[in-house]
């Protein structure tokens, strides 16, 4: 079965420290990687997305990711975090055009001002 | 920017009761599906719907679950007899042709009490 790990549960950071969110998944074959972010109450929102191409993709709101193949790896960066990035962070794996995707289990960021 | 819109935006059922979610996705898009997320927990895939039908389902949407279109533009998931077990947030997304992305709605939150 396919599967995305997420393996930073809960991230703590102050104001300006530069953050890197882990995401690796486990099918072996073409996927198109996403990472969504849940502010408090709201719904999930989409940060940014790979599909083809360069393997460094920004984002919205300063954030960006890199897909490294050979790690099975899409990690979510960003330089200088701010407290209203206080969120959950999700990773997601995208197999098949149209079909389900897969979602990591999330990693809760609070930002300390 | 085009939303996919979902009602209620809370519903309190008691056990033994059916709900309706309601979900209006984006209107040229052609793939829907339901995910929910149990709280504290990931988002679960439920069902995928495409050409009027269900295309993918997890072991989770069983025959207590059902997906309808009614009507060309709503998209509603029902619950034929709810359990404790289905309080979970409930989120619809639609996705267009390219693959852009899901679009998430805002979710439903059932509580069953």
């Amino acid at each position: 079965a396919q599967s995305v790990s997420q393996h930073n549960h809960h991230v703590i950071l102050s104001e300006a420290a530069s953050l890197e969110l882990g995401c690796n998944y486990s099918y072996g074959g073409t996927v198109n990687l996403f990472w969504y972010v849940q502010y408090p109450g709201q719904h999930l929102q989409l940060l940014l997305k790979y599909f083809s191409g360069d393997p460094l993709v920004k984002g919205i709101k300063g954030f960006e990711a890199e897909f490294i193949k050979s790690k099975f790896s899409f990690n979510l960066r960003k330089p200088s975090v701010q407290w209203s990035d206080t969120a959950e962070y999700f990773c997601a794996v995208n197999i098949n055009r149209g079909n389900q995707f897969y979602f990591g289990t999330g990693t809760s960021l609070t930002v300390i001002p | 920017e085009p939303e996919v819109t979902q009602t209620p935006s809370h519903q309190v059922t008691q056990m033994g009761q059916e709900v309706i979610l309601r979900c209006v996705p984006i209107s040229n898009h052609l793939y829907f599906y339901w995910y929910r997320q149990i709280l504290g927990q990931k988002v679960e895939f439920l069902v995928s719907f495409y050409n009027n039908e269900i295309s993918e389902k997890s072991e989770i949407f069983d025959d207590q679950f059902s997906v309808e279109r009614p009507d060309g533009s709503n998209f509603t998931l029902k619950i034929r007899s709810t359990k404790l077990e289905d309080s979970a947030m409930y989120f619809c997304a639609s996705i267009g042709q390219g693959l852009t992305g899901y679009t998430f709605g805002s979710g439903t939150r059932l509580t069953v009490v």
